[in-house]
């Protein structure tokens, strides 16, 4: 029930294209679903991230979109660039510590490589 | 800019040694959090801390203890490093907020090889 399952493990998308990840979870109390960057040698930064409360947010040429009844949520990058090539983590959160922290359990990444 | 340092970018180290790696960060976070990651596992929370000397296991913790002594430094400690515990270490803080979600600056991970 603690998992977050996230496809594929890898993905080559060509400069321009779309590029999409999914991501599957099991505990209804999770209530939020951020999306994390790495780049090689980086530690891992906040993309975008969305509460279950709307089916879908946009920030620039990223975008998530969330089903709630399928308890599912997917990242799509629009005009992939190849400066986008990194690895995607989705999470999924529950608060803890009376409300004020959150403890994030991580998807297992997603290698993205955007071809010029 | 929020900045979370750890004090190794590689280590290594043998087995049955005690092993301390150090983080740093710098905005006066109350969280702090130590993770690994691993390929194909992604990042497995080891241990967190909401306030100095607080601590609260993840869901990893065997092997490793931590120590906050002071609210900007968050200490993982390997009491008996093993072959197993070879990783890449990740520390990150957040702000305590019981209204929002505040995201996780993380650091920029230390590689661990335990021989």
């Amino acid at each position: 029930q603690q998992q977050v399952k996230q496809s594929p493990q890898s993905l080559i998308v060509q400069k321009g294209g779309i590029s999409i990840i999914n991501c599957a979870y099991e505990n209804t109390a999770f209530d939020y679903f951020p999306w994390y960057q790495q780049f090689p040698g980086k530690g891992p930064a906040l993309l975008i991230a969305i509460r279950p409360d709307v089916s879908e947010k946009k920030e620039g040429r990223f975008t998530i979109s969330f089903n709630k009844s399928a308890k599912q949520f997917s990242l799509h990058i629009m005009d992939s660039q190849p400066g986008d090539s990194a690895t995607y983590f989705c999470a999924a959160s529950k608060r803890t510590w009376g409300g004020a922290t959150n403890k994030l359990i991580f998807g297992t990444g997603t290698l993205l490589a955007v071809q010029p | 800019d929020v900045k979370v340092t750890q004090s190794s970018r590689y280590l290594v180290k043998r087995t049955g040694e005690k092993v301390f790696l150090e983080c740093v960060q710098d905005m006066d976070h109350e969280n702090m959090f130590w993770y690994r990651q691993d390929p194909g596992l992604g990042l497995r929370l080891i241990y967190f801390s909401y306030d100095v000397k607080m601590k609260e296991k993840g869901d990893i913790p065997e092997g490793y203890s931590v120590s906050r002594e002071k609210k900007e430094r968050f200490s993982l400690i390997l009491e008996s490093a093993s072959t197993n515990q070879t990783s890449m270490y990740l520390c990150a803080s957040d702000r305590l907020d019981a209204r929002s979600n505040q995201p996780q600056h993380f650091g920029d991970g230390t590689r661990l090889s335990i021989l």
